[in-house]
């Protein structure tokens, strides 16, 4: 598949432990931001969102945490699987919600 | 439903040369987007759309054009080639402004 990244930051765990992916932002009048996932080759897969008026929200084994404050977004995987292993992009809507401006990417990678 | 589909999977240019990058999508979404992505680098936006008939700028839309004349297609236009345009360029869609897209498997484009 494509590299969607020669250096960037890798996180390596154990599998059944859990992973916490952490994110800067640039824009503090950001209201909306995303997580997406991307495997080798694919394109990028919606995980989970939240609004800038919500400091949490828990999806299916994934829980986003937004720090407005200090502008940092964190994804936290519950019990990672190997499939869990790729890379992962937060991303930010600008005012309006036309246009998104993704991070640099982190990858998980899970050790069976 | 198909998603949102890309052609072609993979495409060598020379310098100079023009082509078009395919997108299609059957969910009846109104929001499109291009995106490129390059090593090291999340993705960036080129041209989005927020209806048949309405286009706009992105992050990077220098040597790029759209059109979107229907609500299921957004292709994307290379006018001349450059090797700066080799990256792997994602389409995407979403059904209401740039909240939780769809992306389509992507088109590596080299240019030489």
């Amino acid at each position: 598949g494509e590299s969607v990244g020669l250096h960037l930051p890798t996180l390596s765990v154990q599998e059944g432990d859990n992973s916490i992916i952490n994110c800067a932002y640039s824009n503090s009048a950001s209201d909306y931001f995303i997580w997406y996932k991307q495997e080798s080759g694919k394109g990028p897969q919606f995980i989970i969102d939240i609004r800038s008026n919500m400091d949490k929200r828990q999806g299916q084994r994934v829980t986003v945490l937004l720090n407005k404050t200090v502008k940092h977004l964190s994804l936290q995987i519950a019990a990672t699987q190997p499939g869990d292993s790729a890379v992962y992009f937060c991303a930010e809507l600008n005012t309006g919600g036309f246009k998104t401006i993704f991070g640099a990417g982190t990858r998980l990678f899970v050790k069976a | 439903n198909a998603g949102v589909t890309q052609t072609p999977k993979f495409q060598v240019l020379k310098t100079g040369q023009s082509m078009t990058l395919q997108c299609a999508q059957d969910m009846n979404h109104e929001y499109m987007s291009w995106y490129r992505q390059d090593p090291g680098m999340g993705l960036r936006l080129i041209h989005y759309s927020v209806g048949a008939g309405i286009t706009d700028q992105g992050e990077v839309p220098n040597g790029y054009n759209v059109s979107r004349s229907t609500t299921e297609d957004f292709p994307l236009r290379l006018l001349s080639a450059a090797p700066s345009q080799t990256s792997v360029y994602f389409c995407a869609s979403s059904y209401s402004r740039a909240y939780e897209q769809y992306f389509g498997p992507g088109t590596r484009l080299t240019v030489t």
